[in-house]
């Protein structure tokens, strides 16, 4: 069965702080995906980035870093340089095998203060 | 603005009551998920259709029904609604019915509230 953990419920930090949000999964699957998704105050889940289970390069978006890894099951988002902005709920999904569906992660509700 | 559109964006409604939902995927995506947003669940997967013909069911209820059509839009049905069917109902389209690799874009939501 797939799995995605995300432990850390609700982190706040202020403004120009890094932060990193964690995300650990488990499937069976040599090959899958693996996504993070933001859900801001609005309510809709905006796509961040896909990463697949052959590629462990790390990448980066602006302030923005992901950093996979197979041998810790781990797929953690860092924000540098946080703002205000980037207050959401962060989820973390899987899609794997032959399901179609993802497996949503619980999410991790991020505060950004001033 | 992911290209998916989803109408209504809010319903409130009674229990015992039927809806429906409605969502038009990205232009030229063919597959179209499904999935419910709750407190007590958080996200889960639904349905999904793929050139009007189901692909795959998730935690789907028998009362809720789902179809594709020709136009590629798809429609939620929602029947003898329960106060627990309150929740975010999030479609997703994708390019193509393959799991590995396709992503999928949300639309909006429909917020639906069960009185």
């Amino acid at each position: 069965a797939q799995k995605v953990t995300q432990a850390q419920t609700e982190i706040s930090v202020v403004e120009k702080e890094d932060v990193t949000l964690d995300c650990v999964y488990e499937t069976r699957d040599t090959t899958y995906y693996l996504f993070w998704y933001k859900q801001p105050p609005s309510g809709e889940l905006v796509f961040l980035i896909r990463r697949n289970s052959f590629d462990e390069q790390n990448e980066i978006s602006g302030r923005y870093s992901w950093n996979f890894q197979k041998s810790t099951s781990s797929f953690n988002f860092t924000i540098t340089a946080s703002q205000v902005v980037d207050s959401a709920v962060y989820f973390c999904a899987l899609g794997n095998g032959t399901a179609s569906k993802l497996t949503f992660g619980t999410g991790t509700r991020l505060q950004v203060t001033l | 603005d992911s290209g998916v559109t989803q109408t209504p964006k809010h319903l409130i409604t009674a229990t015992g009551q039927r809806v429906t939902l409605r969502c038009s995927p990205r232009s030229g995506d063919l597959s179209v998920y499904w999935y419910q947003q709750s407190l007590d669940q958080g996200l889960q997967f639904l349905i999904q259709y793929y050139n009007g013909e189901e692909r795959a069911k998730g935690n789907i209820l028998e009362r809720f029904s789902a179809q594709q059509f020709p136009d590629l839009h798809s429609e939620l049905n929602l029947s003898s609604l329960e106060l627990g069917d309150s929740a975010l109902y999030f479609c997703a389209s994708s390019p193509t019915h393959m799991p590995l690799g396709d992503t999928q874009y949300f639309g909006p939501g429909t917020r639906l509230t069960v009185l």
